[in-house]
């Protein structure tokens, strides 16, 4: 069974652009969660979809945000990229909610702004 | 304010010796999960003990829980040099929800040597 897949691995982008990352969970998992790491407040919850509908968001500004597909593939977007948002997201996915039990993590994408 | 806190923060043993980490938290809880990170990588899961288990065992690892303090501890045993890695412990807030964020601690960071 193939594992939860993260693309891009690395980008690198520039002040004041926007980012799409993409997460495809394992087949069969329709819970997909997102995760910030950066070693200064280290994993901080950013959203949780299941079924296509966001079921809890997470401190972050407006700029971050996220969708899920009928096929439980989701993407986060980040918009007006700021120096503070360079860290590695990771992206989780579940059977039937994080809560609930084993999350599956993807490798991450590393993105760092200039 | 962090739900799950580990101490110590790092840690450095010889292979063969035990590691123990431990994990502390502030709210009711419907389980705690552990997860272990290799250096820049995806967080994999090691072990979930639901609020009414005391102990569990899972291979070389064995995790305690006290819902009376508010604790956890993970112990390796016979440590190998492929565990070195970072180690989380991992709550979520018991609200009756499936969905939400897991909130991680800071982590662990174990080191063991040849």
């Amino acid at each position: 069974k193939a594992g939860v897949t993260q693309t891009p691995r690395y980008l690198i982008k520039t002040r004041g652009q926007q980012v799409t990352l993409s997460c495809s969970p394992i087949s069969g998992h329709r819970s997909v969660s997102w995760y910030q790491q950066t070693p200064g407040q280290g994993l901080q919850f950013l959203f949780e979809y299941f079924s296509e509908t966001q079921r809890n968001k997470g401190n972050f500004p407006g700029r971050f945000s996220g969708r899920q597909f009928s096929n439980s593939r989701s993407e986060m977007n980040v918009s007006t990229l700021e120096l503070g948002d360079s860290a590695l997201y990771l992206c989780a996915s579940s059977l039937q909610g994080s809560l609930t039990g084993e999350l599956f993590f993807g490798e991450g994408s590393r993105l760092t702004v200039l | 304010s962090q739900q799950g806190e580990e101490d110590p923060q790092a840690l450095s043993i010889q292979e063969g010796e035990n590691a123990t980490m431990n994990c502390s938290y502030k709210t009711s809880i419907n389980n705690l999960q552990w997860y272990r990170q290799n250096s820049g990588r995806g967080l994999v899961h090691l072990i979930l003990i639901r609020s009414n288990e005391r102990e569990k065992h899972s291979g070389r690892l064995r995790v305690t829980l006290d819902t009376s303090k508010k604790s956890s501890s993970l112990l390796i045993t016979a440590s190998r040099a492929a565990d070195t890695a970072s180690y989380f412990c991992a709550t979520g807030d018991a609200g009756g929800t499936s969905y939400g964020k897991l909130t991680f601690g800071q982590g662990t960071i174990l080191t063991v040597h040849p």
